[in-house]
């Protein structure tokens, strides 16, 4: 049930772009992105609903392959603010309310 | 709105003994979930609570254990602590009426030592 990442971890440069996988074995009804700094709660970035349907942040956008059960993450223009840990969650269950997180994307962005 | 309020924000115990974690959720919000996270094991889902009822369980033994009150706060319980339970406590709070389409927001955690 907990969904794969990938890659592990990334460093990237200030303006660069960067792609974070997540894939299921099992059929999703929603796919939720956070992003957690060291030390810090995980805060809430985007949410993907199967049917299309997106919540989330502006700058940052993702895709929802419900047919492949995989979602995809994309950082552009990268920031030094976007460093932290990247986390997937997957919800199963039409009536669910607990997610299935991956073991995260950590992200490094230097100057 | 005041966030996902944690207590206490750090633990330390020794094995053996139990402890009991309590969590606020946003106001407005009957979903009460809480998480584990590990190093090794990341982020896994220990239970959920919607007015006052366990509605989704994770695969954790039944030494953890939970109740939710009236007022939607969360209390979380472990009992005859082990080493393995050093973990980073995460609750998280939704509106909880709409299931997989909820946005959970996270409280800061309790950072628990078993020694």
């Amino acid at each position: 049930q907990q969904p794969v990442q990938s890659p592990q971890a990334v460093i990237l440069r200030e303006g660069e772009d960067a792609v974070i996988n997540c894939s299921s074995s099992k059929a999703l009804y929603s796919v939720h992105w956070y992003r957690q700094k060291h030390g810090e709660a995980p805060v809430f970035l985007m949410i993907l609903l199967k049917g299309g349907e997106q919540k989330g942040h502006e700058k940052i956008s993702a895709s929802f392959n419900e047919k492949k059960q995989q979602s995809s993450l994309y950082l552009t223009a990268s920031q030094l603010s976007y460093s932290g840990t990247y986390f997937c969650g997957t919800e199963e269950g039409a009536g669910a309310n607990n997610l299935f997180f991956g073991t995260g994307t950590r992200l490094t962005v230097i100057p | 709105k005041a966030g996902v309020t944690q207590t206490p924000r750090y633990l330390i115990k020794t094995r053996g003994q139990q402890v009991t974690l309590s969590c606020s959720p946003i106001s407005g919000h009957r979903s009460v979930s809480w998480y584990q996270q590990t190093p090794g094991q990341g982020l896994q889902f220990l239970f959920e609570y919607f007015s006052e009822t366990q509605r989704n369980k994770g695969n954790f033994p039944g030494r953890f254990s939970g109740r939710q009150f009236s007022n939607s706060r969360s209390e979380m319980n472990v009992s005859t602590l082990e080493l393995g339970d050093s973990a980073l406590y995460l609750c998280a709070s939704s509106e909880g009426t709409s299931g997989y389409k909820e946005t959970q927001y996270f409280g800061p955690g309790t950072r628990l030592l078993v020694l």
